[in-house]
């Protein structure tokens, strides 16, 4: 049974800062992985998708790596801004989604 | 220009009662989901459907049935609702049941049971 962790559960970090967001699955038997941010009272929005066959994909300052062998990946953003202030939620794929926990990032001005 | 949209966006209705919320992709996409997102933020798949077919059947009690028209619209029927079912429904879509493509949700549906 697949089961996702995502660590820090929340962060607080000045604007202008690089951070990462860490992503652990126990079943490396995924077709992808998929990043998403989910705003106050809205939906999930897509950020990166990254195929099981991947180690990384980028948008922008978003970076998101994938490590399938140790059922790992990490978001990277770069230079945060006040807008990225969201939870942030993975999802790897098997023959479903299996979400995590998420991690609350807030990022001051 | 929507790509996924769900009807109504809040819902409050009393114990006992029945209720429906609908979903809508207009990206072309072969499959369809329902999700459910507790008080704590947990999201939890619920249904997947595939072209009309259900592929994915989650332990969920049998007062939810989720029909699919056609391969653009899935909708979720809630018998008798409980309290416990108050929660924010998500539907989403993606190309294909494959597992390579990306998943698109909609906006939710915030169910309040008192």
């Amino acid at each position: 049974k697949q089961e996702v962790t995502q660590i820090p559960a929340a962060l607080s970090v000045p604007e202008g800062e690089n951070l990462v967001l860490n992503c652990s699955f126990t079943d490396s038997a995924i077709y992808n992985l998929q990043w998403f941010r989910q705003d106050p009272g809205k939906g999930l929005t897509s950020l990166l998708l990254i195929q099981s066959s991947q180690r990384e994909q980028t948008s922008g300052r978003l970076n998101a790596s994938l490590d399938k062998s140790s059922g790992r990946s990490t978001l990277y953003i770069a230079a945060s801004q006040p807008g990225d202030s969201a939870t942030y939620l993975c999802a790897p794929r098997g023959y479903k989604y299996i979400f995590g926990t998420g991690t609350r990032l807030k990022v001051l001005a | 220009d929507t790509a996924v949209s769900q009807t109504p966006k809040y819902l409050v209705t009393q114990m006992g009662n029945d209720k429906s919320i609908k979903c809508e992709q207009n990206l072309g996409h072969d499959t369809m989901y329902w999700y459910k997102q507790d008080s704590k933020k947990f999201l939890k798949i619920m249904f997947s459907y595939n072209n009309k077919e259900l592929i994915i059947n989650e332990t969920v009690p049998n007062r939810f049935s989720p029909k699919s028209p056609d391969k653009a619209h899935l909708n979720l029927h809630i018998n008798s609702l409980e309290l416990g079912d108050s929660a924010v429904y998500f539907c989403a879509s993606s190309q294909d049941s494959t597992g390579a493509g990306e998943q698109f949700f909609g906006p939710g549906t915030r169910l309040t049971v008192l």
